[in-house]
């Protein structure tokens, strides 16, 4: 089935650094990816909708510049948290749609989540 | 604008007993219902979805939701619960404007007891 592949799982760094995670679909091609942050013992939150070739769309309060989004490829987005502080510190997932597929109700595979701690 | 509601921060239920996890909506035109389910430190895991059709869906793992237009529900259901089907439950509406974006419930976590 389809998998989507989140990189790293784990991330502990300094506050002041960019944090840079990635998202791969593995056996499909998606032109768009979401990417959610989730609060522990919270639901996710969509911080931003990721389009291959284009601009991310972000939701409405969610810093543009602070939460980078790059869609390079039809399998590849990656999320960029600059400049970390400890309140950036989530468990951030990303998740993809198989768009091939002809059913287009088809439900988002998700990553496995890379759970972000700044010191 | 779509919303969908988890009454329920908590479900405890006995292992083979029956379980219900339950989920309302709020949307314009058709909904498009998903349930997730999520283990610790990983993403979410599809379980089943309603487009249109029957109203009771089976999914994954013997789970099954029924739709119910008029109460505007989609709530989960196993007949006979699993220690191991405890976790946490999202319930989930994707909006039908043409987009994909899905909006989530708060989540339940369930806990099965031996």
């Amino acid at each position: 089935g389809a998998v989507v592949s989140q990189h790293p799982s784990r991330v502990i760094c300094k506050s002041g650094t960019s944090v840079k995670i990635e998202c791969r679909s593995l056996d499909f091609q998606a032109t768009t990816m979401f990417w959610y942050r989730q609060f522990p013992k919270q639901s996710l939150m969509l911080m931003a909708t990721s389009n291959e070739g284009s601009k991310a769309t972000y939701e409405q309060g969610v810093e543009k510049d602070k939460f980078l989004i790059n869609h390079a490829s039809l399998t590849l987005s990656t999320l960029t948290v600059t400049s970390a502080h400890p309140e950036d510190s989530s468990f951030y997932i990303c998740s993809a749609r198989d768009e091939l597929r002809v059913d287009d109700n088809q439900p988002q595979h998700f990553g496995d989540g890379t759970r972000l701690s700044i010191l | 604008a779509q919303s969908v509601a988890q009454p329920e921060d908590q479900v405890n239920v006995a292992e083979g007993n029956p379980l219900t996890v339950k989920c309302t909506y709020s949307v314009s035109g058709n909904p498009y219902l998903f349930w997730y389910v999520q283990y610790p430190n990983r993403g979410l895991q599809f379980l089943l979805k309603y487009i249109t059709g029957d109203n009771l869906v089976k999914g994954s793992y013997g789970f099954e939701a029924e739709f119910n237009k008029s109460q505007t529900s989609f709530h989960l259901k196993k007949p006979s619960a699993l220690v191991s089907d405890s976790a946490l439950y999202f319930c989930a509406v994707r909006e039908n404007t043409g987009g994909f974006k899905t909006i989530f419930g708060a989540g339940t976590r369930l806990f099965v007891k031996a």
